[in-house]
């Protein structure tokens, strides 16, 4: 009954490589967002989408593109990763976007490793 | 800008001590404020939250106040539990209502026995 997924939670691999980070809401909300957790827990915003459509892009490295097949899915796609890839990836949805008090509902996390 | 500012941690209490994390906020009107907690291995989970100045957010024994004045939101507890160990993050709404969050930098709590 998990209501925001993500998968998978721990994810090692090497310089160069392109990964993949797949998130799923039951919630029933249109809005969805990727953060970025470095080591010193410092959490900031990447991504968000409403309805299937990019609403926040903070400049991050191109080298990263969030895709939403629809309102419940938001996968994060990595080409090329670096070392300073390496975080814990948090997925989270909301009712609506910029919502006054609208609470956000995170996931899990993945941990990325980059070696 | 945007910001949060937390006191920093850790922060070791004994059980049935007094809790206060400090936050203060920069932001452009007045955005919601929320206070969010992650207990280790976990994501994070909404503790409490105030939408305008003078409410008060409270969940679990926990207590927050919205201070336009002084652009605060200090979280208190009367008595904390070996239970409440975590990280606390203070939050805000940011200024441009897209409903990105704008954090603080986390207060790392360890209560013990």
């Amino acid at each position: 009954d998990t209501a925001v997924s993500q998968t998978p939670k721990y994810l090692v691999t090497q310089m160069g490589n392109d990964k993949s980070i797949k998130c799923e809401q039951n919630l029933g909300h249109d809005t969805m967002y990727w953060y970025k957790q470095d080591s010193k827990k410092f959490l900031k915003i990447m991504f968000s989408y409403n309805n299937k459509e990019l609403i926040i892009n903070e400049t991050v490295p191109n080298r990263f593109s969030p895709k939403s097949p629809d309102k419940a899915h938001l996968n994060l796609h990595i080409n090329s990763l670096e070392l300073g890839d390496s975080a814990v990836y948090f997925c989270a949805s909301s009712q609506v976007s910029g919502g006054i008090g609208d609470t956000q509902y995170f996931g899990p996390g993945t941990r990325l490793t980059v070696l | 800008g945007d910001s949060v500012t937390q006191m920093e941690g850790p922060v070791t209490l004994s059980e049935e001590a007094f809790l206060t994390i400090n936050c203060t906020y920069t932001a452009t009107g007045y955005p919601s404020l929320f206070w969010y907690v992650q207990y280790p291995g976990e994501g994070l989970q909404l503790l409490l939250k105030a939408t305008k100045a003078d409410d008060k957010g409270s969940n679990k024994g926990f207590e927050a106040t919205y201070r336009k004045e002084t652009t605060s939101f200090h979280l208190e507890k009367g008595s904390v539990q070996v239970s409440d160990s975590a990280v606390y993050f203070c939050a805000h709404g940011g200024s441009s209502n897209t409903g990105k969050l704008i954090f603080g930098q986390g207060t790392t709590l360890q209560v013990k026995p």
